[in-house]
């Protein structure tokens, strides 16, 4: 199962609402999960089951979808979002990771 | 608080093997499965396989079968990953991170050089 990730990479100001899609090239039900990474740093795991955001996130962040289409929200950017996204598989090993969405200032 | 810290950073020559550590603490280690990530320069999130502590049973991706070896010491709450043969393109981070199945926690990342 391959994941792919849209847009690559995206541009957006403070206070944007910003989406991300996930799409699986085969169902996963919603054994899907997201994090965020920023340069020098571990991914940090945001939203998991698809929709469940994890604990100390800002709820500025929610996740949808199931089966083959996901999202990643970000009702109102802020300056510390800047950062790429990934999406990853959970439903069966391999574990794969999506590409990547950059998201820049 | 649950913490998985890792091992320094190596440099090895091509055709050569590292091993790289992950202690974990302020969790019952066994409970969960340890997962190891690769990182390239600039690169993307590659999953490399896990192992199950209670039964040292361990998962890899196709890509890494026959190079990576996954292992445990529960006696000290530490597991390894072992990467052999290594060329200029293993350069990269890697990372553990504890399995739930989501990652919830990860290690700060190892950078392992590879470089005649």
């Amino acid at each position: 199962i391959q994941l792919t990730q849209s847009p690559s990479s995206l541009s957006a100001s403070v206070g944007d609402r910003v989406t991300i899609t996930c799409r699986a090239s085969q169902g996963i039900s919603s054994y899907l999960a997201w994090y965020q990474q920023k340069p020098g740093k571990a991914p940090k795991l945001l939203i998991y089951g698809a929709s469940t955001l994890q604990s100390g996130v800002p709820s500025r962040f929610s996740g949808s979808g199931s089966g083959t289409e996901f999202t990643l929200t970000i009702s109102s950017l802020q300056p510390e979002d800047f950062a790429t996204y990934y999406c990853q598989k959970l439903n069966n090993y391999p574990f794969t990771f999506g590409p990547g969405t950059q998201v820049d200032v | 608080q649950v913490q998985l810290v890792q091992s320094g950073a190596e440099v090895k020559k091509p055709g050569a093997s590292v091993k790289v550590s992950c202690k974990a603490s302020g969790y019952t280690f066994t409970a969960y499965y340890i997962h190891w990530v690769r990182q390239a320069p600039g690169q993307g999130l590659e999953w490399m396989g896990r192992i199950n502590h209670y039964s040292g049973v361990t998962e890899y991706a196709q890509k890494f079968q026959g190079r990576v070896t996954m292992t445990s010491d529960t006696s000290i709450s530490t597991a390894y990953m072992e990467l052999g043969r290594l060329r200029s393109d293993d350069t990269a981070v890697f990372y553990c991170a504890r399995g739930f199945p989501h990652f919830d926690y990860w290690g700060q990342g190892t950078l392992v050089t590879v470089s005649s």
